[in-house]
């Protein structure tokens, strides 16, 4: 069964860098890509990136580039999501969700709240 | 940047054909894939492939895609099909993907 287990809400400064974690089990880490997804509160979803768990390449959506970082580790079986200079706007819910044999997520992480507030 | 444009809202009453559509330049070229999200719930992929369902999708929701323009379509629409429905895609590099705005289905 896979399982995609996100670390824990966080509160922020505008500012401030948040890193999230995913813990994945049941299937190959290195076998999919790994994408994040945002979802500010009522808002659609908004694909921030991913990142290629074998060799580390990475591709990031125009709106989020120079301030995020997606990595892999592959001993841990683990990939992170680093976002810088929070805003407000950043407030949101953050997904983790590998590619599948479908060429697009199936499963998705819980979900890990950030909530950025002076 | 590239967008995939869906409209806000789509109505129908239960049993009837609700047809939400997604348009963006590069689907000529590019797959579209549908989810839908309930309320407080992570999102289901419900048609990969512009038209193919994953295993334990009803059959009611079917997708099709043609030029500019993808649409699914749910066939006697449920009210348990009341969800936001997202329609995904690559841009014309294939490696930039995009989710559509969202569509906010009412069965009632």
């Amino acid at each position: 069964e896979v399982q995609l287990v996100q670390s824990g809400a966080e509160v922020k400064k505008p500012g401030a860098t948040v890193k999230i974690s995913c813990k994945v089990s049941g299937y190959t880490f290195i076998d999919y890509y790994m994408n994040w997804v945002q979802q500010a509160p009522g808002k659609g979803l908004e694909w921030m990136g991913l990142v290629d768990p074998e060799n580390g390449e990475t591709i990031y959506a125009e709106k989020f580039q120079g301030r995020v970082t997606i990595t892999a580790d592959t001993s841990r079986d683990t990939a992170y999501m680093e976002l810088s200079s929070l805003r407000s706007e950043d407030t949101a819910l953050y997904y983790c969700a590998p590619n599948s044999r479908y060429r697009v997520p199936k499963y998705w992480g819980q979900g890990t709240l950030v909530t950025v507030s002076s | 940047s590239y967008e995939l444009t869906q409209p806000p809202s789509v109505s129908v009453s239960p049993g009837q054909t609700a047809r939400i559509t997604c348009s963006g330049d590069a689907l000529p070229k590019e797959y579209a894939y549908w989810y839908q999200q309930k309320s407080g719930q992570a999102p289901v992929l419900v048609i990969y492939e512009d038209n193919k369902r994953p295993s334990g999708i009803p059959e009611r929701f079917s997708g099709s895609s043609s030029g500019t323009m993808a649409t699914l379509t749910i066939s006697g629409a449920q009210v348990e099909d009341e969800a936001a429905y997202y329609c995904y895609s690559p841009d014309s590099s294939g490696n930039h993907w995009v989710f559509g705005g969202g569509t906010k289905l009412t069965v009632l």
